[in-house]
């Protein structure tokens, strides 16, 4: 099956500094790919959609300036927190949905922990 | 958006045969079924998907009645390592998921 790596796995960061996570497919090329943040014992929340070669698609309440999204190549897509503070605290996961797929199945990544201190 | 409604935890024992039930009564007609699996601090893991009637790979069965408006997902012979989130989504298009609460499946020995 397809697979969908992520890194770092975790990351520590200081509040105010910025931290970047790659998501990456594998075997497949991905026009498109998925952010989701997951708090503690809660579900996953999608943040953004990713699409290669242009701006991407925020969810209500998630600022972009504050979220920055990348997707330069059709295997790589970057989220990068800018001025992280401790609420920022999350499991961050992004997933790709395969083009050639006929019913858009999403893979997802292993996600990203990220520990604001 | 169909909004779907599943138990939020069920107990079971090793060897048993897992029923984990879904209700979405306002899935579109161009709406898939899919359940993902949720391990502590790793990505969903997609296990099985299906449109109508019944559906079976080498992990899980799906049960998808006439109407649509639910699903049951099958686990055979369930295992230890089968404790996770279980999480039902309906979708159509190419966006982004919406998950809900997800089932918290706890096998014991």
């Amino acid at each position: 099956g397809a697979v969908v790596s992520q890194h770092p796995s975790r990351v520590i960061c200081k509040s105010g500094t910025s931290v970047k996570i790659e998501c990456r497919s594998l075997d497949f090329q991905a026009t498109t790919m998925f952010w989701y943040r997951q708090f503690p014992k809660k579900s996953l929340m999608l943040m953004a959609t990713s699409n290669e070669g242009s701006k991407a698609t925020y969810e209500q309440g998630v600022e972009k300036d504050k979220f920055l999204i990348n997707h330069a190549s059709l295997t790589l897509s970057t989220l990068t927190v800018t001025s992280a503070h401790p609420e920022d605290s999350s499991f961050y996961i992004c997933s790709a949905r395969d083009p050639s797929g006929l019913t858009y199945e999403q893979y997802f990544g292993p996600g990203t922990r990220l520990t604001v201190t | 958006l169909a909004k779907t409604t599943q138990p939020i935890s069920m107990d079971s024992y090793e060897g048993q045969e897992v029923n984990i039930t879904c209700s979405h009564n306002n899935i579109a007609t161009n709406d898939y079924i899919t359940w993902y699996q949720q391990f502590p601090s790793q990505g969903p893991r997609f296990i099985i998907q299906g449109y109508k009637t019944k559906v079976t790979n080498e992990v899980a069965s799906l049960f998808i009645p006439a109407d649509r408006k639910s699903s049951t997902l099958s686990l055979p012979r369930v295992s230890l390592s089968d404790t996770a989130v279980y999480y039902c989504l309906v979708r159509g298009g190419a966006d982004g998921l919406t998950f809900g609460k997800g089932t918290h499946l706890i096998i014991q020995p």
